[in-house]
């Protein structure tokens, strides 16, 4: 079973553009982490945001958090070709298990 | 730069035998994932280590999985007897988390088991 489920499925923007994906989750949680993943290799990770924050950023990379809606949104701005990759968002819930959704594929066109 | 170790990196296994994966952590990392992904998903948890002990095993179909970390370093996951649905990528991760919060997990390369 899975705790997120990420929102859209695909995704598919020029080169230079925003990309903005959505997270949704079900239980409490201590924090919130998103995961960026190459065809065919392991995860790394991008960004941890903790329950008790509502927006972070790192480089290009922009997450906010809405404990009261169980949501939370991944924008990459200016995205590159390098940023073609699936993106998933895993949840530290307070059972302590880190549960990851079914992820977003982004595709940035050249 | 310290990594997570998996082995093998592919393996293919006929249906009804044993197979098995194994994983070094990053040294120091008390916490040890494994995870399952089917092609197009994301990653199912199969069994979470804080040291040696198992903190979740809910998703792990026991009947035929087993996961150890006997002195809570190194991990191996087994299949017995492997099924032609087990066909997947299994992932290993590890993190610093201590007590009651994860924090960022590393993950190894995976190993894509094929099973026919």
């Amino acid at each position: 079973s899975q705790q997120g489920e990420e929102d859209p499925q695909a995704l598919s923007i020029q080169e230079g553009e925003n990309a903005t994906m959505n997270c949704s989750y079900k239980t409490s949680i201590n924090n919130l982490q998103w995961y960026r993943q190459n065809s065919g290799r392991g995860l790394v990770h991008l960004i941890l945001i903790r329950s008790n924050e509502r927006e972070k950023h790192s480089g290009r990379l922009r997450v906010t958090l809405d404990t009261s809606k169980k949501s939370s949104s991944l924008l990459i701005t200016a995205s590159r070709a390098a940023d073609t990759a699936s993106y998933f968002c895993a949840t530290d819930s307070i059972d302590y298990k880190l549960s990851f959704g079914a992820g977003t594929t982004v595709t940035v066109r050249a | 730069e310290a990594e997570v170790a998996q082995s093998p990196r592919y393996k293919i296994t006929e249906k009804s035998q044993a197979v098995a994966f194994w994983c070094d952590p990053i040294s120091g990392h008390a916490t040890l994932y494994w995870y399952r992904q089917i092609l197009g998903q994301g990653p199912e948890l199969l069994v979470q280590f804080q040291d040696e002990s198992v903190v979740d095993d809910s998703q792990l179909p026991k009947d035929r999985f087993s996961a150890e970390r006997l002195k809570g370093v190194d991990s191996t996951l087994k299949i017995q007897p492997a099924e032609l649905g087990d066909s997947a990528m299994y992932l290993c991760a590890s993190s610093l988390s201590q007590g009651l919060m994860n924090t960022e997990a590393f993950f190894g390369q995976g190993t894509r088991l094929t099973v026919v």
